[in-house]
């Protein structure tokens, strides 16, 4: 089992809908999540983080954990075509005792949002 | 504010030739790693570096070796390069703190023919 799994898509959504794109770790202990956006031939760039149970708002975006059934989602409201891009899950499982603040990432969803 | 400077952008080997990608960083941290991204397989950590010399292997560091130069800078050494080391490479940085998250560098493509 992958440490951390997403479906490698293509997600297709219409413009202005939403897109919810889903990720699953498999180490109970893991710490912080972080949802990445990546443009082709681009770096990852962060959209936001979430350590705490439920969700986390930050403008169109929504991130949400659910700690007991290990996944952690990201929602995109009111979906644009410039949203087109691969999104990247990472896990941070902090177990800092001077051994680095390692991420560990999905291979990432590939989002479409057709006009 | 620069973040994370890698360098070269581009660069086309030939197989049993070696080099060094460069990365430094403006904003103190500790951590650095270089991770490798190819299709299908994600962002793969190769090595890091917990702190000013200090180093570890990641997922993948077979065929590379790295130097913490100092707090700035984290270089990544190709040997003898090797078709499989085909990939685009990212520099990436980040504090202490669970929640801190990772700055990565523009990338640099390789080629190795």
């Amino acid at each position: 089992q992958k440490e951390v799994e997403q479906n490698s898509g293509p997600l297709s959504v219409p413009e202005g809908a939403i897109a919810s794109l889903n990720c699953t770790y498999s180490d109970r202990g893991s710490q912080s999540f972080f949802w990445y956006r990546q443009y082709s031939g681009k770096s990852p760039e962060l959209i936001m983080f979430i350590y705490s149970n439920g969700d986390k708002e930050d403008g169109r975006f929504t991130a949400q954990l659910n700690k007991a059934s290990q996944y952690v989602s990201l929602l995109i409201r009111d979906s644009q075509p410039s949203d087109s891009a691969t999104y990247l899950c990472a896990v941070n499982l902090y177990r800092f005792t001077g051994g680095g603040n390692k991420l560990t990432f999905g291979t990432g969803t590939q989002l479409k949002v057709e006009l | 504010n620069a973040g994370v400077t890698q360098t070269p952008k581009f660069q086309v080997l030939k197989t049993g030739q070696s080099m060094t990608l460069q990365c430094a960083q403006d904003m103190n941290h500790n951590s650095m790693y270089w991770y490798r991204q190819d299709p299908g397989m994600g962002l793969r950590l190769i090595y890091y570096s917990a702190s000013e010399g200090t180093t570890d292997k990641g997922e993948v560091p077979n065929g590379y070796n790295v130097s913490r130069l100092n707090k700035r800078e984290f270089s990544l050494r190709l040997e003898s390069a090797a078709p499989s080391q085909t990939s685009v490479y990212f520099c990436a940085s980040n504090g202490d703190r669970a929640n801190s998250p990772l700055h990565f560098g523009n990338g640099t493509r390789l080629t190795v023919t």
